[in-house]
């Protein structure tokens, strides 16, 4: 079965610090690759996702990830974080042809002035 | 406002009572999911119905049963529930067949007393 680890249960940082949030995945097909942020409150929202091509994907708010196939991970990164960016970080895996999401456990993120 | 949308926001229910979670998605997708979200745990997918048809049951307790009457609609309907189903649900959708991510409702907080 497919499973994916994300390293860090909880990441504090200060503004302006870089970050980098950890995922690999266990499977050794196809596959689709995602991160989504939840804000307090809020649902989760796609930051963004790798399907094909250039293995380094950018999203919004200024991250970025990076698709390494032989390491079989996905990790997310930003190069200088805000407070704005506090919250939870969740890495998600599918199979080619729309099979269900597959979380990881989530990173939270605290960002401090 | 993701074109997913849940209710109730929260709920606190005994355990004898009977309740209904409600999902209606608003995008035009024909796959539904129900996740079920816990501190410390990875999300947990619980029921997909893809083109109305249940695909997929990840051994969901029975007291959790869901119902799809159309592409835009998606219940769980809750009985007999144990203070451990106290979560967060969120449902969410996508097109079957697209290079196409999940859309996810803001959840219902579900408390069992």
């Amino acid at each position: 079965a497919q499973s994916v680890s994300q390293h860090n249960h909880h990441v504090i940082l200060s503004e302006a610090a870089s970050l980098e949030l950890g995922c690999n995945y266990s499977y050794g097909g196809t596959v689709n690759l995602f991160w989504y942020v939840q804000y307090p409150g809020q649902h989760l929202q796609l930051l963004l996702k790798y399907f094909s091509g250039d293995p380094l994907v950018k999203g919004i708010k200024g991250f970025e990830a990076e698709f390494i196939k032989s390491k079989f991970s996905f990790n997310l990164r930003k190069p200088s974080v805000q407070w704005s960016d506090t919250a939870e970080y969740f890495c998600a895996v599918n199979m080619k042809g729309n099979t269900p999401l597959v979380f990881g456990k989530g990173t939270r993120l605290s960002v401090i002035a | 406002e993701t074109g997913v949308t849940q209710t109730p926001r929260h709920l606190v229910m005994g355990m004898t009572n009977k309740k209904s979670l409600k999902c209606e998605q608003h995008l035009g997708h024909n796959a539904m999911y129900w996740y079920k979200q816990s501190a410390k745990k990875p999300l947990e997918l619980m029921f997909v119905y893809s083109l109305e048809e249940r695909v997929e049951n990840n051994s969901v307790p029975s007291r959790f049963s869901p119902e799809c009457p159309n592409s835009s609609h998606l219940f769980l309907h809750l009985h007999t529930l144990q203070p451990e189903d106290s979560a967060l649900y969120l449902c969410a959708s996508s097109q079957v067949g697209a290079l196409a991510e999940a859309f996810f409702g803001q959840g219902t907080r579900l408390t069992v007393v």
